[in-house]
């Protein structure tokens, strides 16, 4: 069964810090993976999937991820934070042979200090 | 407004008793999704339903049944509540058609107290 591993539970970042989170899954085949964010009191919305193709992805807000298949890897970054971004982060995958199933990382909860 | 909606949004209940999680949406979507969430794991599917008149298990489905009677609604039942069932349960959806159309849209939760 696939697995998707998020190792930061917790980060605190000042404003205009640059942002990187790690996410690592485990299925060998063709994945589709994406992130989610989760602002408090709020529902997950879609901040960038990932299918083919470029495997730097751009989302919204000014988010992107970078896949890299040898390290079955899908980082999330963005240059500079602002306080707004204070969420929390999940990091899900479709592997090819889940049907329509995600398997969620266990997120990461971003504070940004103003 | 298209999307889905969640009821109750919190509900405190006490430990045995029976209770329905609803969940309704309005976009045709074939396939829907209950996930509980919980602190450091993430969400974890319970129950899906690829399309009406059927469902499966996830990956914690134990203590929850689901049905899918028509394409718009399906309730998430507690048959006898317990502590450990103290989460917040999201309700999610999606089209199954091309892939690239692939996308999760997800009710706002409910949080779900046993004591």
């Amino acid at each position: 069964a696939q697995s998707v591993s998020q190792h930061n539970h917790h980060v605190i970042l000042s404003e205009a810090a640059s942002l990187e989170l790690g996410c690592n899954y485990s299925y060998g085949g063709t994945v589709n993976l994406f992130w989610y964010v989760q602002y408090p009191g709020q529902h997950l919305q879609l901040l960038l999937k990932y299918f083919s193709g470029d495997p730097l992805v751009k989302g919204i807000k000014g988010f992107e991820a970078e896949f890299i298949k040898s390290k079955f890897s899908f980082n999330l970054r963005k240059p500079s934070v602002q306080w707004s971004d204070t969420a929390e982060y999940f990091c899900a995958v479709n592997a090819g042979n889940a049907g329509n199933m995600l398997t969620f990382g266990g997120g990461t909860r971003l504070m940004v200090k103003p | 407004i298209a999307g889905i909606t969640q009821a109750p949004t919190s509900q405190i209940l006490a430990a045995g008793r029976r209770m329905t999680l609803r969940c309704t949406q309005d976009m045709r979507h074939n396939a829907m999704y209950w996930y509980r969430q919980d602190l450091g794991l993430g969400l974890r599917l319970i129950h899906y339903s690829n399309t009406a008149g059927t469902t499966g298990k996830g990956e914690v489905p134990d203590g929850y049944s689901v049905s899918r009677a028509n394409t718009d609604d399906f309730p998430l039942t507690l048959a006898s509540a317990v502590p450990s069932q103290t989460s917040v349960y999201f309700c999610a959806s999606r089209s199954t058609g091309h892939f690239l159309n692939y996308g999760y849209t997800f009710g706002s939760g409910t949080r779900l107290t046993v004591v």
